[in-house]
């Protein structure tokens, strides 16, 4: 089963405008990453927080995490039509880290110009 | 550098045949995994090895052999193909999480995508 499910599965969105996705998660986790697919292509990392921070910036993405919620999100501001792409929030478990993420269904985001 | 390259691209296969997805890095990567992705969903880890001679089973390894003789490569074998194993298969490396900071990234490779009738 998928450790990590985002919400909302699909989001489409005006240039300009900011995007929040979510990612809940089950078990205890040592960090949660974010990756963008673009279509057809490989994943790119985008940002790593670990279990205990809260909140974690880069450029214009704001990620925060709720380990009593095992929740997370993922704040795009000002986007671009150049963020269209899926993004997935990833888990790295305790006893495993770094060798084994499980992977959330994603959030495809659509920036309309 | 590449980074992670996948060797084929596309591949049609027939069902029972056998085949191997090629993966290699010139990172000097210690941990490696290969992962599949299907229609609308993320990924799924199939296999996964932390070092040269060490692999493990991630999530879905049924139906797939890996090996890992080398720390550049990480070929992922399919044994008797199957219309279940029509995928996108993605291989990654990354080094081991820093140890003071836990810190590390995952790159992908750009997948292969694998039809079977």
């Amino acid at each position: 089963s998928q450790q990590g499910e985002e919400d909302p599965q699909a989001l489409s969105i005006q240039e300009g405008e900011n995007a929040t996705m979510n990612c809940s998660y089950k078990t205890s986790i040592n960090n949660l990453q974010w990756y963008r697919q673009n279509s057809g292509r490989g994943l790119v990392h985008l940002i790593l927080i670990r279990s205990n921070e809260r909140e974690k910036h880069s450029g214009r993405l704001r990620v925060t995490l709720d380990t009593s919620k095992k929740s997370s999100s993922l704040l795009i501001t000002a986007s671009r039509a150049a963020d269209t792409a899926s993004y997935f929030c990833a888990t790295d478990a305790r006893e495993t880290s770094g060798s084994r993420l499980t992977f959330g269904e994603g959030t495809q985001l659509t920036v309309n110009p | 550098n590449a980074g992670v390259t996948q060797t084929p691209k596309f591949q049609v296969l027939k069902t029972g045949q056998s085949m191997t997805l090629q993966c290699a890095q010139d990172m000097n990567h210690e941990y490696m995994s290969w992962y599949r992705q299907d229609p609308g969903m993320g990924l799924r880890l199939i296999h996964y090895s932390v070092g040269a001679g060490i692999t493990d089973q991630g999530e879905v390894p049924n139906g797939y052999n890996v090996s890992r003789s080398t720390t550049e490569d990480f070929p992922l074998r399919l044994l008797s193909a199957a219309p279940s194993q029509t995928s996108v298969y993605f291989c990654a490396s990354s080094r081991p999480p820093r140890a003071l900071t836990g810190l590390y990234e995952q790159y992908f490779g750009p997948g292969t995508r694998l039809t079977v009738t």
